[in-house]
């Protein structure tokens, strides 16, 4: 059972639109909220990350929307380029060891 | 240059055979993973350890085994009982926690595609 559920699971934007990512959790005790994004036949890396005790987080084109109430938190891709095409999963943290990861969405941004 | 290597990248088995994922990392972190990716399912954990000579199960370790017999390494091995093999393995480690600036970020090696014929 997936601790952190995500949606959509695909999504397609045209070059310079915005991408909306959106996760929600149940787990009270989570800590730290990241973002990997993976390439095509390689290992995810990390994009972005946010603790609880802040709302928003900014680097560059990217956004992390957090609403510790809701138990939801979300990525926006500002100003999508081809090279965002990507898969995107949000992820969740308890403890020093152990992340969970929501399902992935896949977006392709057309030119 | 620094990072995670994953052994082979495709492995194709037969049924009823035992196959062993190599990962080796020179990042000198403490803690080393392994995730099953499937389409639509995101990344599951299999096995983590946390520190030499210790692991401990993930949320579908069954049919699963690992070792951690030194820092750097820490193969994993699909026997005949895991019953649906086919997936891409992914190992990631981390610094552990304390020891670095960072909030723990997982570095994740390419990738092992297992393919049972």
């Amino acid at each position: 059972q997936q601790q952190v559920k995500q949606s959509p699971q695909s999504l397609i934007v045209q070059k310079g639109g915005i991408s909306i990512i959106n996760c929600a959790y149940e787990n009270t005790a989570f800590d730290y909220f990241p973002w990997y994004q993976q390439f095509p036949g390689k290992g995810p890396a990390l994009l972005i990350a946010i603790r609880p005790d802040v709302s928003e987080k900014k680097e560059g084109r990217f956004t992390i929307s957090f609403n510790k109430s809701a138990k939801q938190f979300s990525l926006h891709i500002m100003d999508s380029q081809p090279g965002d095409s990507a898969t995107y999963f949000c992820a969740a943290r308890e403890g020093d060891y152990k992340l969970s990861f929501g399902a992935g969405t896949t977006v392709t941004v057309r030119a | 240059d620094g990072g995670i290597t994953q052994s082979p990248k495709y492995l194709f088995r037969k049924e009823g055979q035992n196959v062993t994922l190599s990962c080796e990392q020179n990042l000198n972190h403490d803690a080393m993973y392994w995730y099953r990716q499937d389409p639509g399912q995101g990344l599951r954990l299999i096995y983590y350890s946390q520190i030499v000579n210790d692991f401990q199960k993930g949320d579908i370790a069954e049919g699963y085994s690992v070792s951690r017999e030194k820092k750097e390494s820490f193969p994993l091995t699909v026997t005949s009982a895991q019953k649906n093999p086919t997936a891409f393995y992914l190992c990631a480690s981390r610094a552990q926690s304390g020891r670095s600036l960072n909030t723990g970020e997982l570095f994740f090696g390419e990738g092992s595609r297992l393919t049972v014929l």
